[in-house]
């Protein structure tokens, strides 16, 4: 049974600080690692994807990937009431575009 | 991104009847298609994959005869909850996958049975 985990949180961090979203994937062989963002009764909306060991930027954002420890990770720089939201971690399969979610972490960001 | 919408957003019935949803792309052809189930406090739950002309794959323990999925072209996609009970409240998500494997989600339809 291939896996995703993340710790459900709540994770709180204050306004301005770096929040860290963590994530663990089971099988090795998985190669494109996606962030969503879900805010309350809303839909997911993708903030990111990882396809190669290392960081990737965008803004406020960064995902890294560590292939070797089948870990990846979402840093948000300088956060912002408005990014307190669940994020969700996706990992790619060899089946047709489907993608195994992890449960979620709940970030909350304190003004 | 992506531009999916979905319709109704929200839909109340009685028990026993049957609801459909909607959910185009639109501005890309979405050969496959995903369809999710959201509780509260869970994470989404894959119901089923459609691909366009052909039937839907089911993931276990989804009643393929209770949840109809319908993909007759590449923009639209319908789920029908047939004969709905209470338990199936629940946010209904479709998620179109653009190129090998980005999904991009619907607005997502929140069902309540009474």
């Amino acid at each position: 049974q291939k896996e995703v985990e993340q710790n459900s949180g709540p994770l709180s961090v204050p306004e301005g600080a770096i929040a860290s979203l963590n994530c663990t994937y089971s099988d090795r062989g998985s190669q494109s690692f996606f962030w969503y963002r879900q805010y309350s009764g809303k839909s997911p909306e993708l903030i990111m994807s990882i396809y190669s060991n290392g960081d990737k930027e965008d803004g406020r954002f960064t995902a890294q990937l560590n292939k070797a420890s089948q870990y990846v990770s979402l840093l948000i720089r300088d956060s912002q009431p408005s990014d307190s939201a669940t994020y969700l971690c996706a990992v790619g399969t060899d089946q047709g575009g489907k993608l195994i979610f992890g449960q979620g972490t709940e970030l909350s960001v304190k003004p | 991104g992506a531009v999916v919408s979905q319709h109704p957003s929200r839909v109340i019935c009685k028990s026993g009847t049957s609801v459909k949803i909607e959910c185009r792309s639109l501005d890309f052809q979405a050969t496959t298609m995903f369809w999710y189930r959201q509780f509260p406090k869970q994470s989404l739950m894959l119901m089923a994959t459609s691909n366009e002309g052909s039937k839907a794959t089911y993931e276990q323990g989804v009643e393929k005869d209770k949840f109809l999925i319908n993909h007759a072209s590449l923009t639209l996609s319908t789920l029908t909850v047939t004969s709905a009970h209470p338990e199936d409240s629940s946010f209904y998500i479709c998620s179109p996958l653009r190129g090998r494997e980005t999904q991009y989600f619907g607005p997502g339809t929140r069902l309540l049975v009474l």
